[in-house]
């Protein structure tokens, strides 16, 4: 059964830190999406890569957050330095399919910034 | 503008009941449609998708939607929940690589 897997699941930090969430997406999938959730805004797209290539990374605050695919295997998103508000649920899915719409979603990882 | 709505925030429905959530779009096109559930601490799920065809789709656990082009309306249905279904759900619709999201609708089954 593929999944789509994310580490760590849960990060807890103190403000000014750096940190990085990791994802693997379902092997063969040519499209991997990073996503944020919380209460107030609800499910935002931060960034996605086609091929491994960012096609769009508009959702993201720049100066702070970068997202890679180092292989195909691997998607990073690095938060540095991270603040409060930067408290979520952030998802990574991965898809294939008609467009590449058809998303694959990881379990998540919850972040607390403190 | 592109944007999909989830009239309801919460439904409650009690355990055996049926159940309907409700979905409209607004794109420029047909988009690709899709249902994903969430469960508490849980990432989305895919529930079922509709691209083209029959406009009655059927998904996991039991779930259906359908179609509707003349309404924009992806509604989503189950003829007899269970309390296991008690969870968020999530109507998106896109193409090219990028969905839309609705605010989802959160369900809550009675006993």
């Amino acid at each position: 059964d593929a999944r789509v897997t994310q580490t760590p699941r849960h990060k807890v930090t103190e403000m000014g830190q750096e940190v990085t969430m990791r994802c693997q997406p379902i092997l063969g999938h040519n499209t991997v999406f990073w996503y944020r959730q919380t209460m107030m805004q609800g499910l935002e797209l931060l960034a996605y890569f086609r091929n491994r290539a960012p096609l769009d990374d508009s959702g993201m605050p720049k100066d702070r957050f970068s997202a890679e695919m180092p292989d195909a295997t691997l998607a990073t998103l690095k938060i540095q330095p991270s603040e409060p508000r930067d408290s979520a649920v952030y998802f990574c899915a991965s898809g294939s399919g008609l467009a590449g719409v058809e998303q694959y979603f990881g379990p998540g990882t919850r972040l607390t910034v403190t | 503008a592109q944007s999909v709505t989830q009239p309801d925030i919460h439904i409650t429905v009690s355990e055996g009941a049926s159940l309907e959530l409700r979905c409209n779009y607004s794109y420029g096109a047909t988009p690709y449609l899709f249902w994903y559930v969430q469960s508490p601490g849980q990432g989305l799920q895919l529930l079922l998708k509709y691209f083209s065809g029959d406009t009655l789709v059927q998904g996991i656990k039991g779930f259906e939607a359908e179609f509707k082009r003349s309404q924009s309306s992806f509604n989503l249905r189950k003829p007899s929940v269970h309390w296991s279904d008690a969870a968020e759900y999530f109507c998106a619709v896109g193409s090219n690589y990028q969905l839309i999201w609705g605010a989802g609708t959160k369900l809550i089954i009675k006993p």
